[in-house]
This record gives C-alpha cells, structure tokens and sequence, in this order.
C-alpha cells in the first residue's frame, strides 16, 4: 500500500464549477498536510497546508481534513483555465520527518 | 527573499557519464531533500541533508549520492548514468517549522540521458 494514493484522473470540469481532489494516506500518525500545484514543465508550488480536522479556506482553495477516515481533499471554487494543472498531495510524518506524495491528479478546466 | 536555487537546468549526459546536480536552498534553511519526478513514478525521494548529514535516504542504488555544505548548499551526484536516470531532479528546502511550512522547491534540473 502506498504512503499516500490520489486518483491520476484527468480531472475536468467546466469554468466556474467546483473542482474537487481527494487524496487518502497509510499511516495514521501522519501529522500535517499539504497540497501542491505543478504546472507543466514547472516545479511544485505549495498552495495549501492543513493541520487540524476540518476545513481550512484560502481564498478559491479549501482543504478539508478527516483523520479518522485518513483522507484530504481539496476544493477548487470558481475554477478558471489557469487551475489547469497538476495537483499533488502530500503528508508528513513527525517520525523520520518526511515528506510522502503522492502521484498527483492532473485538472483540466475547460472554458 | 531568494528562492531555491538549481543549477544547470538543462543536462544532456550520455549513457555511463556521471553528473552533479547543485542546489542552494533559502537562507536559514537547514534541511534540503532531493527528489526524482518521472511521468511514470511521479516524485521519488531521493534523499535529505540537514546539517551536512544525510538524515534521510529513499530507496535508490548506490549510484545516487549527495552532500551537504557548511553554508548548506548540497550537490547531487550520479555516476554511470543509465537511459531510466533521465527524469527531473528537484531540490527542496525548509526551515525548523517543516512540518507546519512545508517545502519550497526549486525549479529543478531537467536531465536527459542519451
């Protein structure tokens, strides 16, 4: 079983609607969240980090956390073309203090 | 402030060359781990330094190495390249609060290997 799973997709969906990413991790003493967003071509950049259970807003972004169940997800309000990108999950662990990703879902917002 | 800096960008080595990859991370970051990103795998990590320590290591063969300096700049070392290196190496760095800031990357070293 991997450290953390996400659905490869393609994800798509149309200009303005929601765009919703879930990622599930292994290890339940994994500690802090995170969320990344990788344009083609380009590095990683963090968009979101999520600590507690619940819902965390920035903006367009909201992470969601539920340790009990062992998943994140991350909603995309108002999509527009330039979410278009791939988007990683990533977790971290206390012991060791790694970082675990997972393989990413690659959105397509269409206009 | 200064991002996370690689260099070169591009590499074209040929099959049983060895390369050197350089990474100079934020100022104050202590911590910089190395991964591999391929379409296929996705990112790999490779491995960590803080400190000029490997604190870290993924599972790769011996022919992927590294090293920390004292001004925490790291390198990255391949020897006898193989076709399956060819990938995009990025560095990442991060400061004491890791687990709440996450990483930065940098804009990687996209190596291709003939």
């Amino acid at each position: 079983q991997k450290e953390v799973e996400q659905n490869s997709g393609p994800l798509s969906v149309p200009e303005g609607a929601i765009a919703s990413l879930n990622c599930t991790y292994s290890d339940r003493v994994s500690q802090s969240f995170f969320w990344y967003r990788q344009y083609s071509g380009k590095s990683p950049e963090l968009i979101m980090s999520i600590y507690s259970n619940g819902d965390k807003e920035d903006g367009r972004f909201t992470a969601q956390l539920n340790k009990a169940s062992q998943y994140v997800s991350l909603l995309i309000r108002d999509s527009q073309p330039s979410d278009s990108a791939t988007y990683l999950c990533a977790v971290n662990r206390k012991t060791g203090n790694q970082f675990y990703f997972g393989t990413g879902t690659s959105l397509t917002v269409i206009p | 402030k200064a991002g996370v800096t690689q260099t070169p960008r591009y590499l074209i080595k040929t099959r049983g060359q060895q390369v050197t990859l350089s990474c100079s991370p934020i100022s104050g970051h202590r911590s910089v781990s190395w991964y591999q990103q391929t379409p296929g795998q996705g990112l790999q990590f490779l491995f960590e330094y803080f400190s000029e320590t490997q604190r870290n290591k993924g599972n790769f063969p011996g022919r992927f190495s590294g090293r920390q300096f004292s001004n925490s700049r790291s390198e990255m070392n391949v020897s006898t390249l193989e076709l399956g290196d060819s990938a995009l190496y990025l560095c990442a760095s991060s400061g004491p609060g890791q687990g709440i800031d996450g990483y930065t990357f940098g804009s990687g070293t996209r190596l291709t290997v003939v």
